[in-house]
């Protein structure tokens, strides 16, 4: 079974870049068929996905988040990064690495997910 | 955007009772190719990661106990529980995958009465 492991740092100031990279063990990142991406989550609020990417390096991103976010994928080093840029208080939220079957829109339904990494933007 | 709606926000069933969750999208989410509905539902237990419950509107995913089904096509989608049990308190999320972003409801708690 696919685990997927969050590594970042918990604590960004505002207008700083937050750097995510996301593990993927227990099967290749290079699979067909499967998206790799992050949903975050606001404290006590609702899941927003952020973007996907599949192993070629074809990303998707959410349009409210397009201007600030960038993708990457290590076939070798079987993980994913997230890069996000011009931090404020409204990116705090626990980010999570996810799997995804692929689908009509790039990415279907989330069948895997990692535990989550809070990050909190403050001064 | 599609917009996801999940009514109610909050649910308080008995023990062994039935719970419905009910999920409406701005725009349809079939797509006439292959009669298929792009809606999964998500249980989120508390300080743990969402869980893929249902996918295809009404395809259960391995492992998940028959009490949950989902049911429903277009912009209407309905998740059932049909015996609560103690374990199934959590917020509960509906997904579109149809087109990009994809989106979820805002979450429906469910509670014991």
């Amino acid at each position: 079974q696919v685990q997927l492991q969050e590594s970042g740092p918990r604590l960004v100031r505002p207008s700083e870049t937050l750097s995510l990279t996301c593990t993927v063990s227990g099967g290749s990142i290079s699979v067909y068929s499967f998206y790799w991406g992050l949903i975050r989550q606001p404290p006590g609020k609702g899941l927003e996905w952020i973007g996907s990417i599949y192993n070629s390096g074809l990303t998707y991103y959410n349009p409210s988040l397009k201007s600030r976010v960038a993708m990457s994928v290590d076939t070798s080093r079987n993980q994913f990064s997230l890069r996000l840029t011009s931090l404020t208080a409204a990116d705090t939220a626990v980010y999570y690495c996810v799997r995804a079957a692929s689908s009509i829109a790039g990415t279907g339904e989330v069948d895997s997910w990692g535990q989550g990494i809070l990050v909190t933007v403050s001064s | 955007d599609i917009v996801m709606t999940q009514s109610p926000d909050s649910l308080a069933v008995s023990l062994g009772e039935r719970a419905t969750i009910n999920c409406k999208s701005s725009q349809s989410v079939l797509y006439s190719s292959n009669n298929k509905n792009y809606l999964a539902w998500y249980q989120q237990k508390a300080g743990q990661p969402p869980k893929l419950l249902i996918y295809w509107a009404s395809n259960r995913e391995s492992g998940v106990p028959d009490r949950f089904s989902g049911s429903g096509s277009g912009t209407d989608f309905t998740l059932t529980i049909s015996s609560l049990q103690p374990e199934d308190v959590a917020v509960y999320y509906c997904q579109q995958y149809y087109v990009t972003p994809i989106t979820f409801g805002q979450g429906t708690r469910l509670e014991i009465k």
